[in-house]
């Protein structure tokens, strides 16, 4: 079936360092490919998509591309900060019978000054 | 502010009671989406509505159930609840009903706790 896996975390930085979050998927036809991001306390909030392959997501400063060769949505950032200190998300949008979401089980971001 | 409120933000209730969480999506939007988020199972889709017809249908429990009224609110309603109910309850909608292109926008969430 569909699904989504993510590196596991803690993930722990200094501010101003390179951040990769690993996402890969499963999936049967052309999914979206979707980054949500929760801080502390509050829901997901949608982060940056992409539609099809080869789509460059970003927002913020962060970005992902739609690999499909490598069925992949990593995420990046050149420059973490403190603020960016969070769990985050990635999911799929596949049509595959019923239409479902799914998400991966999340990646703790920890920034430190 | 994603545009879906979520009441009440926190609930405790006992072990045996029923409760019932309310969502509104963001205006204009046909889908609402409810999901469970506690810490050993992460997020969980548990069902789906589109203009008030259930559409897609998850990992939800016999004892919960949902709607969507007529002016596109939802409630989730959890009945004879346990222990291991206590979580994060979130709501999300959708402009569409679901389509590969479909976005989620999620609401703040319920924390219910059960005692």
């Amino acid at each position: 079936g569909d699904s989504v896996t993510q590196m596991e975390g803690p993930v722990t930085l200094s501010e101003e360092a390179f951040l990769t979050i690993n996402c890969t998927y499963t999936a049967t036809g052309y999914p979206s490919l979707f980054w949500y991001v929760q801080y502390p306390g509050e829901g997901l909030q949608l982060l940056l998509k992409a539609t099809k392959a080869d789509d460059k997501g970003s927002n913020k400063g962060f970005e992902a591309t739609y690999r499909k060769e490598t069925t992949s949505f990593h995420l990046e950032k050149g420059s973490v900060q403190v603020s960016d200190s969070a769990v985050y998300f990635c999911a799929l949008n596949a049509v595959s019978g019923t239409y479902k979401y799914i998400f991966g089980t999340g990646t703790r971001l920890k920034v430190l000054a | 502010d994603s545009g879906v409120t979520q009441t009440p933000k926190h609930l405790i209730t006992a072990t045996g009671q029923r409760v019932t969480l309310r969502c509104s999506p963001r205006s204009g939007d046909l889908s609402v989406y409810w999901y469970q988020q506690s810490l050993d199972q992460g997020l969980q889709f548990l069902i789906q509505y589109y203009n008030g017809e259930e559409r897609a249908k998850g990992n939800i429990l016999e004892r919960f159930s949902a709607q969507q009224f007529p002016d596109l609110h939802s409630e989730l309603n959890l009945s004879s609840l346990e222990l291991g109910d206590s979580a994060l309850y979130f709501c999300a909608s959708s402009e569409l009903s679901g389509g590969p292109t479909d976005t989620q926008y999620f609401g703040p969430g319920t924390r219910l706790t059960v005692l």
